[in-house]
């Protein structure tokens, strides 16, 4: 167990609709990541937040939004789904920066 | 952006062999990271390299970061059923206080071992 919760762990979902997934960093970290995984795309990054501040962006779709919470954590809301935004997205947490990242075990998103 | 090799895509071996598998990167890394992710689970963290030429063990695993900065291996002795799994290497580029975001995956290496 890393620490980082996820939620949902699956979700199906229509084309054309809204989710939204959730993260827990672990206990003290403050920076949160935002990865896609696919089998031809592998790991994605997507989006960082840092004590509640953006951070840095990857390849994160206009669709796809995320924030930081006061009480640090983070949600990623894509709308607008499309059949090929069926992945694994992973929410990641480190202290700082430059620490060592730890994964959540995933949410597996379908769209239909 | 950042691109990264890492093969063989995939392994099947007999439980008890030795395994091998790397990563190349045609940029220079300032720090090489191993992970495993088992089924339905998130990447977990096997071994870190900070510093070019070094080897750093974590149990029956060994991780080595290149002396050109450019690559880095993986090998894992005498198999067991348990070392079923994806593994990844990730590399963060040559940067003054480097973060994060800026790590690269590779595309994994699927290893199955056959008991």
């Amino acid at each position: 167990d890393s620490g980082v919760t996820q939620t949902p762990k699956h979700l199906i979902t229509a084309t054309g609709q809204r989710v939204t997934l959730r993260c827990s960093p672990r206990s003290g970290d403050l920076s949160v990541y935002w990865y896609q995984q696919s089998l031809d795309q592998g790991l994605q990054f997507l989006i960082q937040y840092y004590n509640g501040e953006e951070r840095a962006k990857g390849n994160i779709l206009e669709r796809f939004s995320a924030q930081q919470f006061p009480d640090l954590h983070s949600e990623l809301n894509l709308s607008s789904l499309e059949l090929g935004d069926s992945a694994l997205y992973f929410c990641a947490s480190s202290v700082g920066e430059g620490n060592t990242i730890y994964f959540g075990e995933g949410s597996w998103l379908t769209v239909v | 952006g950042q691109q990264l090799n890492q093969s063989p895509q995939s392994m099947f071996i007999q439980e008890g062999e030795d395994v091998s598998m790397n990563c190349t990167s045609s940029s220079i890394f300032n720090t090489w990271l191993w992970y495993k992710q088992d089924p339905g689970e998130g990447p977990v963290l096997l071994i870190a390299l900070y510093k070019a030429g070094e080897l750093t063990s974590n149990g029956r695993l060994t991780a080595q970061f290149g002396i050109t900065r450019k690559d880095s291996f993986l090998n894992i002795s005498a198999s067991i059923p348990s070392d079923v799994g994806i593994y990844f290497c990730a590399g963060q580029p040559l940067m003054t206080g480097g973060s994060n975001y800026k790590l690269t995956f590779g595309k994994g290496t699927l290893l199955t071992v056959n008991p």
